[in-house]
């Protein structure tokens, strides 16, 4: 298995430019999630989702969209990237609330 | 509110000394999950622990026990004899039952030297 994957693993957008950051996994898991993490701040969640076609938001979801066609899939959208958005995004699944999250490597972006 | 603290923002110890990373949690649920990820220089995340509200019994997992006491609002990782590969960002997360929502504290940055 290859677990939670996410790309690409390194981006430079410009203020205004749209992106889809990529999350997969083939675990089977019903919940997802992404989270970002800016130094000092730890790991927030942006949005989650317990099964496709269900999904909702975290704690810091402005700027974000995301959808949930399939169980593996967990895209996030930024529509207009600001500076602000600049950060590590993880992307996770567990198979239940309680269960283990398993992490993606990771995505940096550099908002310019 | 729900809240995870991690007052320790950094730890530097000499390698075979023990050290405790102290996690304090707030929340109103009376159910809850209590967790700990290692973050190691390579960026990943791994899981460590999880804990439920109603299981206050402590655990040992080779050098790595952890203390929870629904008393304080604790839920704190010591690490016995500690190692250079030790070294890592440690941070704590509580979920409340039934919101799939994890909340993380900030992150204790362990230096292991050696």
């Amino acid at each position: 298995n290859a677990g939670v994957t996410q790309t690409p693993k390194f981006q430079v957008l410009k203020t205004g430019q749209s992106m889809t950051l990529q999350c997969a996994q083939d675990m089977n898991h019903e919940y997802m999630s992404w989270y970002r993490q800016d130094p000092g701040m730890g790991l927030r969640l942006i949005h989650y989702s317990v099964g496709a076609g269900i999904t909702d938001q975290g704690e810091v979801p402005n700027g974000y969209n995301v959808s949930r066609s399939t169980t593996e899939d967990f895209p996030l959208r930024l529509l207009s990237a600001a500076p602000s958005q600049t950060s590590v995004y993880f992307c996770a699944s567990s198979s239940g609330q309680i269960e283990t999250q398993y992490f993606g490597p990771g995505t940096r972006l550099l908002v310019l | 509110a729900q809240k995870v603290t991690q007052a320790q923002t950094e730890i530097s110890v000499v390698e075979k000394e023990d050290v405790t990373l102290d996690c304090v949690y707030e929340t109103r649920d009376t159910t809850y999950y209590l967790f700990w990820y290692k973050q190691p220089p390579s960026g990943e995340l791994v899981f460590l622990i999880r804990r439920n509200s109603f299981d206050e019994q402590n655990e040992i997992s080779g050098r790595y026990s952890w203390n929870f006491q629904k008393s304080t609002s604790s839920f704190n990782f010591t690490i016995t004899a500690s190692q250079v590969v030790d070294s890592a960002v440690y941070f704590c997360a509580l979920s409340p039952s039934g919101t799939y929502k994890y909340i993380f504290g900030t992150g204790t940055r362990l230096k292991v030297l050696a």
